[in-house]
């Protein structure tokens, strides 16, 4: 069965743009959580989605947003981008708790 | 405050030895521990999982360790292979479904031919 899908692979905004990141989870997976990774800080988590609810959510500013869909596909918005924002996101599904499964991240470049 | 430290950034290991990496939690909350090893431009894979009911699991080469009253764990590799070169990011969860992971901050594993 296909893997987790993220659009598009590489991005480079400019600061204070905005940017929206989508993410295709495996088949019938209902959970959909982001991640940020960043050198040195390894994966951070920014929120979770489980039949189109937020359900957890990282410490993250407000300009980081996120939404499912009913098909279970998610998307992530980050608005007034700042450099500090210039990291790799990554997109997680899973299916009962055993553990996720990444896409292969956008590579988001602020500059 | 880091819930999930890995205190190596990097080690190195000679194809053929043992690759012993660590990583210890603070929060006694955590029942589910899991290994995931990240190529460059790819996702983080899952490699190997173990529950705070047990104290070692093995699945080939690959095996891994937990101490609850340390709140530690490792994960050994025997025998490392150049193509285990990655980096090694260790995982932690509570006991609810669903709950996020806190992941540590990875540790850059080079094995030597």
């Amino acid at each position: 069965k296909a893997g987790v899908t993220q659009t598009p692979r590489y991005l480079i905004k400019t600061r204070g743009q905005q940017v929206t990141l989508s993410c295709s989870p495996i088949s019938g997976h209902r959970s959909v959580s982001w991640y940020q990774q960043t050198p040195g800080q390894g994966l951070q988590f920014l929120f979770e989605y489980f039949s189109e609810t937020q359900r957890n959510k990282g410490n993250f500013p407000g300009r980081f947003s996120g939404r499912q869909f009913s098909n279970s596909r998610s998307e992530m918005n980050v608005s007034t981008l700042e450099l500090g924002d210039s990291a790799l996101y990554l997109c997680a599904s899973m299916a009962g708790n055993y553990g996720y499964t990444f896409g292969s991240g956008t590579r988001l470049t602020v500059v | 405050d880091q819930q999930v430290k890995q205190n190596s950034p990097s080690l190195s290991v000679q194809e053929g030895r043992i690759s012993i990496l660590n990583c210890d939690y603070t929060n006694s909350m955590f029942d589910y521990f899991l290994w995931y090893k990240k190529y460059p431009a790819e996702g983080p894979t899952f490699l190997i999982s173990i529950s705070s009911i047990k104290d070692k699991n093995e699945d080939g080469r690959f095996t891994v360790f937990l101490n609850k009253s340390a709140k530690h764990l490792s994960l050994h590799i025997v025998p490392s292979q150049p193509g285990d070169s990655a980096v090694y990011f260790c995982a932690a969860s509570g006991k609810n479904y669903g709950q996020n992971f806190v992941f540590g901050p990875g540790t850059r594993l080079s094995v030597l031919p």
